[in-house]
């Protein structure tokens, strides 16, 4: 079984929507939580980090939920811009490497 | 500071040919860490230094990748010899925590 798990898409959503992405992670001892975003030909670059009472940064809200083991990424009023793949990262006690999910892709159509 | 600077940005090569990648890691991050990109298998942890010294390279896929990190601010991957299922994007990133990630512009490697 992966580390992380999520829909890979895509997603393709109007300007203005909001859309939502899920991912979910196997191990329970899991510390770190963050989304990435990756552009077409482009390297990872860290959107936000996840923390356990849930964080907001404009219109990007993440969310944790330890029982069920998942993690959510709410992207309100989409523009253009957004269109990007999203990565679910996840790092465990201890550890200091990443494990990444596949990411979803987004598309924001005018 | 110019970031984590990776070379070169794509490679062709010939299946059977020597490669090699090449990543300078931000100043002062004492972590790099290499990662492969495919459309299948997404972004995979390849190897990781601390401090230069390689701590987990339980990702590198066989004997045939092997990396290097002689000094703080220089590091290596090669794949001798390549293989055409080697094509894909090869990442470096380095940190000073795991919270810091930053990663070069990574190179694109053909094999044919």
């Amino acid at each position: 079984r992966k580390e992380v798990e999520q829909d890979p898409g895509p997603f393709n959503v109007p300007e203005g929507a909001t859309v939502a992405f899920n991912c979910t992670y196997s191990n329970s001892a899991s510390q770190s939580f963050f989304w990435y975003r990756q552009d077409c030909r482009k390297e990872p670059k860290l959107l936000m980090s996840v923390y356990s009472s849930g964080n907001e940064d404009g219109r990007f809200t993440a969310q944790l939920n330890r029982a069920s083991q998942y993690i959510s990424l709410l992207i309100r009023d989409s523009k253009l811009s957004d269109s990007a793949t999203y990565l679910c990262v996840v790092t465990s006690t201890g550890a200091n490497n990443l494990f990444f999910g596949t990411g979803t892709r987004l598309t924001v159509i005018p | 500071d110019a970031g984590v600077i990776q070379s070169p940005r794509h490679e062709v090569t010939e299946m059977g040919q020597e490669v090699t990648l090449r990543c300078k890691p931000i100043s002062g991050h004492d972590y790099l860490f290499w990662y492969r990109q495919t459309m299948m298998r997404g972004l995979e942890l390849l190897i990781y230094f601390n401090n230069n010294v390689p701590i987990d390279d339980s990702g590198m896929p066989e004997d045939r990748f092997s990396a290097k990190m002689p000094n703080a601010s220089f590091s290596t991957l090669k794949i001798q010899p390549s293989e055409p299922r080697d094509s894909a994007v090869y990442f470096c990133a380095s940190s000073k925590t795991s919270y810091g990630y930053t990663f070069g512009s990574g190179t694109r490697l053909t094999v044919v």
